[in-house]
């Protein structure tokens, strides 16, 4: 059973345009939800995270909205850019156990 | 830079063979952390330890074991390396209190 689920399994968006990837999960005690990026033959490398205190945090174009009453997180790009194609992992920790969502490929279009 | 090092990119190991793994990190992390990696599954923990000679199960522990007798290095072994353990395996280490983890660029064992 996985404590972090993630949406779209892949994504294709048009260059210029807004890649939106969502999580839910269920147990309240997480308290840092990061997101991983994660190109071809390398390890996944933290994006952005967030603390469940915070509704968003931005960082460039890369911004998490975090919505603690239905636990729900969210990655949003802007202007999404060809470099941005890369798979995604949300994940929550506890206690320094981390849970990953399944994860999304990303594909920009140019 | 934070440095995490796997001691090989791609292995190809017969059924029933004993299997090693080896990470190394370079930033004295206290934790460190063995990931399996498959496709729409994400990553899964098999192993992590949050000290020398300490090692706690994952989610996922099965058929692994590990071993950490130095502090920057943490092994993950197959006793018996069987078909379902072909994957990408993935190592990680964070500074005990800080969440963020470093992972290394991934061994891809293919078990035949």
């Amino acid at each position: 059973q996985q404590q972090v689920k993630q949406s779209p399994q892949s994504l294709i968006v048009q260059k210029g345009g807004i890649s939106i990837i969502n999580c839910a999960y269920e147990n309240t005690a997480f308290d840092y939800f990061p997101w991983y990026q994660q190109f071809p033959g390398k390890g996944p490398a933290l994006l952005i995270a967030i603390r469940p205190d915070v509704s968003e945090k931005k960082e460039g174009r890369f911004t998490i909205s975090f919505n603690k009453s239905a636990k729900q997180f969210s990655l949003h790009i802007m202007d999404s850019q060809p470099g941005d194609s890369a798979t995604y992992f949300c994940a929550a920790n506890n206690f320094n156990k981390f849970y990953f969502g399944s994860g999304t490929k990303l594909n920009v279009k140019p | 830079d934070v440095k995490v090092t796997q001691s090989s990119r791609y292995l190809v190991k017969r059924t029933g063979e004993k299997v090693f793994l080896e990470c190394v990190q370079d930033m004295d992390h206290e934790n460190m952390f063995w990931y399996r990696q498959d496709p729409g599954l994400g990553l899964r923990l098999i192993y992590f330890s949050y000290d020398v000679k300490m090692k706690e199960k994952g989610d996922i522990p099965e058929g692994y074991s590990v071993s950490r007798e130095k502090k920057e290095r943490f092994s993950l072994i197959l006793e018996s390396a069987s078909t379902n353990q072909t994957s990408m395996y993935l190592c990680a280490s964070s500074s005990l209190g800080l969440e963020t983890q470093y992972f290394g660029p991934g061994t891809r064992l293919l078990v035949l």
